[in-house]
């Protein structure tokens, strides 16, 4: 079957970094998008990764491992505003993205 | 219009009721989806449509339909709405094989 893993819930302070994790088993992968979703809105897009490695924009960074089915969202000088909910979802064989339940990452001040 | 747009924004529904959850884009997006989420669940997806005319269903399709006339417009049908029908829906599109756009959501309580 198809499986995302994330952790349900992070913590971290406001200044500092936070590392968000996703392991997956899919069939067929054409890409991994990581999605911010603010309580009560829609996901909106941050990030995609096709091929192995680090992808930069900002204070937020992509990275991705096919050969370990493994990828991370880190997130930089953290502020009260990246309080929401992170999602990881792969794209399979027939193009579907598949989700992960979601990472809520809490920012404390 | 500006990119997805999603109506109602929310809805109580008696249960045995048929309701249309209506979507619309101004994209030009060929595919477009409907997902339910649930607490605590991913989003799941319910049916998609590649291109005007076609839809497939996704991983929870039981108990909903889709139809595509145009490029614009994915309704998503309930039937006959039961209590576990109760999420948040949401539309998205893209073009295909790149990141997809989401409409702001439709939550349904169906009592």
């Amino acid at each position: 079957g198809q499986n995302i893993d994330q952790p349900t819930e992070m913590t971290a302070t406001e200044g500092a970094i936070v590392q968000i994790n996703c392991t997956y088993q899919t069939s067929g992968f054409n890409g991994l998008f990581w999605y911010q979703q603010h309580a009560g809105e829609a996901p909106t897009f941050l990030s995609y990764n096709v091929l192995d490695g680090l992808e930069e924009k900002g204070r937020f960074s992509s990275f991705l491992s096919r050969s370990k089915g493994y990828s991370y969202l880190l997130l930089k000088e953290l502020q009260m505003k990246d309080s929401a909910s992170y999602l990881c979802a792969v794209m399979d064989s027939n193009y579907q993205l598949i989700w992960g339940a979601g990472t809520k990452l809490i920012i404390k001040p | 219009i500006a990119g997805i747009t999603q109506a109602p924004t929310s809805q109580i529904l008696a249960a045995g009721r048929r309701m249309t959850l209506r979507c619309t884009q101004d994209m030009r997006h060929n595919a477009m989806y409907w997902y339910r989420q649930d607490l605590g669940l991913g989003l799941r997806l319910i049916h998609y449509s590649n291109t005007a005319g076609t839809t497939g269903k996704g991983e929870v399709p039981d108990g909903y339909s889709v139809s595509r006339a145009n490029t614009d417009d994915f309704p998503l049908t309930l039937a006959s709405a039961v209590p576990s029908q109760t999420s948040v829906y949401f539309c998205a599109s893209s073009s295909g094989e790149d990141e997809q756009f989401f409409g702001p959501g439709t939550r349904l309580t169906v009592l």
